[in-house]
């Protein structure tokens, strides 16, 4: 089967770093993306990786592991509207029909004053 | 980018009955993909619509209680038909209008009594 791993809750406090995990086991794999979601929200694109390395987006970094089927987000500078749901997604198709997405278990982060 | 107009936002619905969440993007796009979430957990794939053909769907789920109409590039609908209290759950539509990059609509909130 597929599957894509996360904690499933992280907390931490204002100005802090965080890493999310996520370990996947899919038939495919064809990049690794980052979506997060505030509750009632539609789901927004936070990161992609096809390659293995580090990829730096302002504040938030992510990192894959392709050897490892791992990778991570990280977030840097913590604040409070950081609070959200994360979603890893593996790419499991090069394109036309099978250029969907499997969504990660999702990783809940609370953070605190 | 995409922007993505998902109707209606929420719905109440008796058992047995069948609703039509309709997806309206502002480009043409060739894929669009239709999601269920339940509160609190991830998201999962029903199908993929592809314009000018059926659409192709995943595991667990038929056409006969999830039909998707694809009409053009910029629509689609999701029926949810003969619902049962188990399809309580959030609809969401998504495209792929730049690459590597998904772009989600605010989601149907769908409650069946």
């Amino acid at each position: 089967g597929q599957s894509l791993e996360q904690p499933s809750e992280v907390t931490a406090v204002e100005g802090a770093i965080v890493q999310i995990n996520c370990t996947y086991q899919t038939s495919g794999f064809y990049g690794l993306s980052w979506y997060q979601q505030h509750d009632g929200g539609a789901p927004t694109f936070l990161s992609y990786n096809a390659l293995d390395g580090l990829e730096e987006t302002g504040r938030f970094s992510s990192f894959l592991s392709r050897s490892d089927s791992y990778g991570y987000l990280l977030l840097q500078e913590l604040q409070m509207k950081d609070s959200a749901s994360y979603f890893c997604a593996v790419r499991d198709g090069r394109g036309g029909a099978t250029n969907k997405l499997i969504f990660g278990t999702g990783t809940l982060l609370a953070v605190q004053p | 980018s995409a922007v993505i107009s998902q109707k209606p936002s929420r719905d109440i619905c008796q058992r047995g009955t069948s609703l039509t969440i309709q997806c309206q993007v502002d480009s043409q796009v060739t894929m669009m993909f239709w999601y269920r979430q339940q509160p609190g957990q991830s998201l999962t794939l029903i199908a993929t619509a592809n314009q000018g053909s059926e659409a192709t769907y995943e595991s667990g789920f038929v056409i006969d209680k999830f039909p998707i109409s694809r009409p053009n590039l910029t629509f689609s609908t999701l029926t949810v038909s003969n619902m049962s209290p188990e399809d309580s759950s959030i609809y969401l539509c998504s495209v792929e209008a730049t690459q590597n990059i998904q772009y989600f609509g605010a989601g149907t909130r769908l409650s069946v009594l």
